[in-house]
């Protein structure tokens, strides 16, 4: 069965204060890991697809890596506007071709 | 605004009662999905369609619920003689047929309370 694991459950940043979120994964045969961050109260919104060990995406202050066992989302100099939760995803590629199956994510408060 | 919309947003009822909620796609998005989602977890996969196929239904979903998606436009969750453990946060999302890029896209979702 998929798994999804992430650390930590929340964490709270001052704002400029650099950290990274980590998602570590067990999946047959992984398709894709994705990123989402969510606002309370409203759904999901994508941030980034990663396919395979070693690539990177970059959008404004989140970076996200990937390897063959986990994935990090590094925040660059927070804003109070990034706190959410951010949930980390993967798609197997069992068959289940569309199914996301998530971590529980990370709360992210960032203060002035 | 061409995002997922699904009605309504807050639902309260009671124990026993039939429930049914909606949810428009994106219009070129020809598949659909449904989550649940409770507090303080991730989504957790219902269902999918593609086009008006439901190709894929979680082994967790119960005979109660039931899922439609007429002429492969937008789609109804009904959940038959509630329970209050059905209460969370139902959320429907669409994609194109390859989430390579743009992964899923989410609706606000409906929150469910069964009293």
């Amino acid at each position: 069965e998929d798994q999804v694991t992430q650390s930590p459950e929340a964490l709270r940043l001052q704002e400029g204060e650099s950290s990274s979120l980590n998602c570590s994964y067990t999946v047959s045969g992984l398709r894709g890991l994705f990123w989402y961050r969510q606002d309370p109260g409203k759904g999901p919104e994508f941030l980034f697809t990663l396919y395979s060990a070693g690539e990177e995406k970059e959008k404004e202050r989140l970076k996200a890596t990937l390897t063959k066992k986990e994935s990090f989302l590094h925040i660059t100099a927070p804003k109070p506007e990034d706190s959410a939760t951010y949930l980390c995803a993967v798609q197997a590629g069992d068959g289940t071709a569309s199914k996301l199956t998530f971590g529980t994510g990370t709360r992210l408060q960032v203060t002035l | 605004d061409t995002g997922v919309s699904q009605d309504p947003r807050h639902k309260i009822t009671k124990r026993g009662q039939n429930v049914t909620f909606r949810c428009d796609p994106i219009s070129e998005h020809n598949r659909l999905y449904w989550y649940r989602q409770t507090l303080g977890q991730g989504p957790e996969f219902l269902t999918y369609f593609q086009n008006e196929a439901q190709l894929e239904k979680s082994r967790l979903l119960s005979d109660r619920f039931s899922a439609e998606r007429p002429k492969g436009s937008f789609s109804t969750l009904e959940i038959q003689r509630t329970e209050q453990g059905d209460s969370a946060m139902y959320l429907c999302a669409s994609s194109l047929l390859t989430l390579r890029t743009y992964g899923y896209t989410f609706g606000s979702g409906t929150r469910l309370t069964v009293v």
